[in-house]
């Protein structure tokens, strides 16, 4: 089956516009997860759905960051007034939830943004 | 935050040589996984060891967990050029199934 999809794969705005990122998961996987990774390090968490249950928001960076989750399937992740440290590339996965021990996560290929 | 290290940071190899890279984590942790990235791409799952498990193989990857040392190794035998990526470790602790990424170790395999 097809893995998770991510929109658009590259993506250059000017400072201060808003972007979507959108990330189409696994069918069937009902957690969801965001990530950022800078040139060169690893991945910082974002945000995390798991169901219908309440997002786990903790690692927004700031209140510019919002994140959906509509009828359990695609996300979108939303960035407004874009700042140039927001430049990144955004991971998407997903992974089934048991709800007893973690699962492999499947990522997407990401979307490069870059804020001129 | 991050709560594992990887080291080294890069590592380049012979074709046909194994590669060793270590992980260190700080808190205890339910779980630990190790991905691969290629350039440019996703990450992709290679292997998850449980807090109670201490070796695991799969194919030419053998990973170790020492929880009494807060760490881990990959080893990936007999290396090929398409084993260049950079891999990562993940640890998600009790009660939190969030995953915490170290930065890398990036491996080099030469032809």
């Amino acid at each position: 089956g097809a893995g998770v999809s991510q929109s658009p794969s590259n993506k250059v705005t000017e400072k201060g516009k808003d972007v979507e990122l959108r990330c189409d998961p696994i069918s069937g996987h009902t957690a969801l997860y965001w990530y950022r990774q800078s040139l060169g390090q690893g991945l910082e968490f974002l945000i995390y759905f798991q169901g219908n249950s309440a997002p786990d928001k903790s690692g927004l960076p700031s209140d510019r960051f919002s994140a959906e989750r509509t009828g359990g399937s695609v996300s979108t992740l939303t960035i407004q007034r874009t700042q140039q440290e927001d430049s990144a590339v955004y991971l998407c996965a997903s992974s089934l939830w048991t709800g007893l021990s973690n699962q492999p996560q499947h990522f997407g290929d990401g979307t490069r943004l870059s804020i001129l | 935050s991050q709560q594992g290290e990887e080291d080294p940071q890069a590592l380049s190899i012979q074709e046909g040589e194994n590669a060793t890279m270590n992980c260190s984590y700080k808190t205890s942790i339910n779980n630990l996984q190790w991905y691969r990235q290629n350039s440019g791409r996703g990450l992709v799952h290679l292997i998850l060891i449980r807090s109670n498990e201490r070796e695991k193989h799969s194919g030419r990857l053998r990973v170790t967990l020492d929880t009494s040392k807060k760490s881990s190794s990959l080893l990936i035998t007999a290396s090929r050029a398409a084993d260049t990526a950079s891999y990562f470790c993940a640890t998600d602790t009790p009660n939190d199934y969030k995953l915490s990424f170290g930065a890398g170790t990036t491996v080099t395999v030469r032809a």
